[in-house]
């Protein structure tokens, strides 16, 4: 299968900084990326839609100016949780979408658990 | 909206038991249906799916019959092992692929004890 990487793994940051996590597609391109977020004991829930040079596509009730998306290439997505309050906490999931391949399924990332002091 | 409704975990199993992790959904339209598993410390992966009524979707020794009239795709193994261990995710889409947005049910943690 495809392999989708995610960095850091993990992160600790003071309230009131702004936090970057990474989301790699690393053999295959992605034209689309999905951003999850995962509370303790509940479901994945779509944050938004990354898509490869153009604006992102948040869900309703996600504050764009807060995750700040970026997909700057066919391979690379970035989440920048700006200003971020202990509320963020979270495990933040990346999935990419495998089109060109015959399988065609959506690969998921490690995810990078967010703590925020 | 869509949803999925999930059993609820933390399910603990002995080895060789039977399972089921009841799942059943909520779509306007004809979703696909999925079950993912994730292991510790790795992403989710596809284990199976379905992607119309009457489909069983199968894959190392799972099985789960799309039940349209239920609504239900619930998860099933004859015989569990030790590895099988993980939390299982059941999910819809409306692609066949699974490969547009995702719509999860809140996971179910599977323990198998020898």
């Amino acid at each position: 299968g495809a392999v989708v990487s995610q960095h850091p793994s993990w992160v600790i940051c003071k309230s009131g900084t702004s936090v970057k996590i990474e989301c790699r597609s690393l053999d295959f391109q992605a034209t689309t990326m999905f951003w999850y977020r995962q509370f303790p004991k509940q479901s994945l829930m779509l944050m938004a839609t990354s898509n490869e040079g153009s604006k992102a596509t948040y869900e309703q009730g996600v504050e764009k100016d807060k995750f700040l998306i970026n997909h700057a290439s066919l391979t690379l997505s970035t989440l920048t949780v700006t200003s971020a309050h202990p509320e963020d906490s979270s495990f933040y999931i990346c999935s990419a979408p495998a089109r060109e391949r015959s399988y065609n399924e959506q690969f998921f990332g490690p995810g990078t658990r967010l703590t925020v002091l | 909206g869509d949803s999925v409704t999930q059993m609820e975990g933390p399910v603990t199993l002995s080895e060789e038991a039977f399972l089921t992790i009841n799942c059943t959904y909520t779509a306007t339209g004809y979703p696909s249906l999925f079950w993912y598993v994730q292991y510790p410390g790795e992403g989710l992966q596809l284990l199976l799916k379905a992607t119309k009524a009457d489909d069983k979707g199968s894959n190392k020794g799972f099985e789960a019959t799309y039940r349209k009239e239920t609504t239900s795709f619930h998860l099933e193994k004859g015989s569990v092992q030790v590895s099988d261990s993980a939390v299982y995710f059941c999910a819809l889409s409306k692609s066949n692929f699974g490969n547009e947005k995702l719509t999860f049910g809140t996971g179910t943690r599977l323990t198998i004890i020898p």
